[in-house]
């Protein structure tokens, strides 16, 4: 059985960062294209960052030079470093795994980031 | 540039059938998107990966009432017999070098 565990989420200070784990099971995250989606209060889904299953990493203007992305193979487990931490950073953070190949997606329960003072 | 355009909101009685629409924007008819159903409170679930041919492959557990189609750049999510819990969000999404979202459709079922 597919599942996706997010975990890291919080409360942070603007400028502050956090690192969000989802772990993997039932597949390989290493041979996947897997992405990082937030959802902000009220509003609709948002891609945050992907990451190719070759290696190659991409990210939505928003956090670029801000949020890395990478992954552990021994730990089959998807990372979102979050650094510079802003108001408009608040949101449910989901991790997936997207369909583009052909494949299933999935996604994760989601984790809850909240910048604030 | 890669947008994806949903109507905001939708609604049809229970029982009866709902054509939910997501239009590519000019220059990607031949995209496939992949449909997300989002019940209120709850994470969004994966509902099918749809091709520009109408092909479609559902994910697991997705009932036979969800089906999609395709007609140019216009994808289409069909549920049939609808039921309470099928009011939820809709979201249409494809791909470009990450995943590209449509504004979602809520969809309310009276």
């Amino acid at each position: 059985e597919v599942q996706l565990v997010e975990s890291g989420g919080g409360l942070v200070q603007p400028g502050g960062s956090l690192r969000l784990s989802c772990a993997a099971s039932g597949f390989t995250v290493s041979s996947n294209y897997m992405s990082w989606v937030r959802q902000a209060p009220g509003k609709g889904l948002e891609w945050v960052s992907v990451i190719y299953s070759g290696g190659s990493t991409y990210y939505a203007d928003s956090v670029k030079g801000r949020f890395t992305i990478s992954r552990d193979n021994s730990k089959n487990t998807l990372y979102l470093q979050m650094n510079s931490l802003r108001a408009e950073d608040t949101a449910v953070y989901y991790c997936a795994r997207e369909s583009r190949s052909g494949i299933t997606g999935y996604w994760g329960q989601g984790t809850l980031v909240t910048v604030s003072s | 540039q890669l947008v994806l355009t949903q109507s905001p909101s939708a609604s049809a009685s229970l029982g009866a059938s709902v054509k939910l629409t997501c239009t590519l924007s000019s220059g990607h008819s031949s995209y496939a998107i992949a449909w997300h159903q989002q019940q209120p409170e709850k994470g969004p679930r994966y509902l099918m990966k749809l091709n520009s041919d109408g092909s479609h492959s559902k994910g697991d557990g997705i009932p036979d009432r969800f089906s999609g189609s395709s007609s140019g750049a216009e994808r289409y999510l069909t549920i049939s017999s609808l039921q309470s819990e099928d009011e939820a969000d809709y979201y249409c999404q494809t791909w470009g070098t990450g995943m590209v979202f449509g504004g979602g459709t809520k969809l309310t079922v009276l």
